[in-house]
């Protein structure tokens, strides 16, 4: 089963709330990725984390903050976002970080920041 | 370097013909290519993938590619299109130069399938 869960599906938040994406994976992955993906745009990448280590940031402001509390759990803490950042999130997980590796993409979580 | 070209970013079939959305990348080592479908609101589903094996892939839903080493191309291909079909598909390359940033992804072709 290649099965990527992400919530919640929707979320709206206020320029000065602090919120969570979260994203979980039962498939023994060890690499689980953060991608934002504007209208009409393919999906860019955020962060990789490998073995549950940062393993690339993608130069991603700091109002975004990444964490990995185990192998099968991603997070994303949102805080003091800006319109503009209002996109569909997608988390993804692969067995192993790099080709010929497949990435497995979650339903993504769709943000709007009013 | 990497990338990818996706030749059509629109293109319009009518139900029970042919489906071709077309590929070319471009890689300095021996390429993994995808091709992954976005359905209205939702999230990326892997359609087929081609890592070195059998160039001919067959994927989910009747869709097949062929990786062209000549051409660099991976063409998608169904023979009968559904309504079901229409959808963003995105053409993906990564190979082992990389690294941890795994995917390059073209542009997207929008399908759209008339009744």
């Amino acid at each position: 089963d290649t099965e990527v869960t992400q919530t919640p599906k929707h979320l709206v938040m206020g320029m000065t709330n602090k919120k969570s994406l979260k994203c979980e994976q039962h498939m023994g992955h060890r690499a689980m990725y953060w991608y934002k993906q504007k209208a009409k745009k393919p999906p860019e990448l955020m962060f990789v984390y490998s073995y549950e280590k940062l393993s690339i940031n993608e130069s991603v402001p700091s109002r975004f903050s990444p964490e990995c509390p185990n192998s099968s759990l991603l997070n994303l803490h949102l805080h003091a976002l800006q319109p503009e950042d209002s996109a569909l999130y997608l988390c993804a997980s692969s067995q192993y970080v790099g080709a010929p590796n497949t990435i497995y993409f979650g339903e993504g979580s769709w943000l709007t920041v009013v | 370097a990497q990338s990818v070209t996706q030749l059509d970013s629109h293109v319009s079939v009518s139900e029970g013909t042919p489906v071709l959305l077309r590929c070319n990348y471009s890689s300095s080592y021996s390429p993994s290519l995808f091709w992954y479908v976005q359905h209205p609101n939702k999230g990326l589903q892997l359609l087929l993938k081609y890592t070195s094996a059998a160039t001919l892939v067959k994927g989910i839903n009747g869709f097949e590619a062929e990786f062209k080493k000549s051409e660099t191309s991976f063409h998608l291909t169904k023979p009968s299109a559904h309504m079901s079909d229409a959808a963003e598909y995105f053409c993906v390359v990564s190979d082992r130069q990389t690294g941890a940033n795994n995917l390059f992804f073209g542009t997207g072709t929008r399908l759209t399938v008339i009744p």
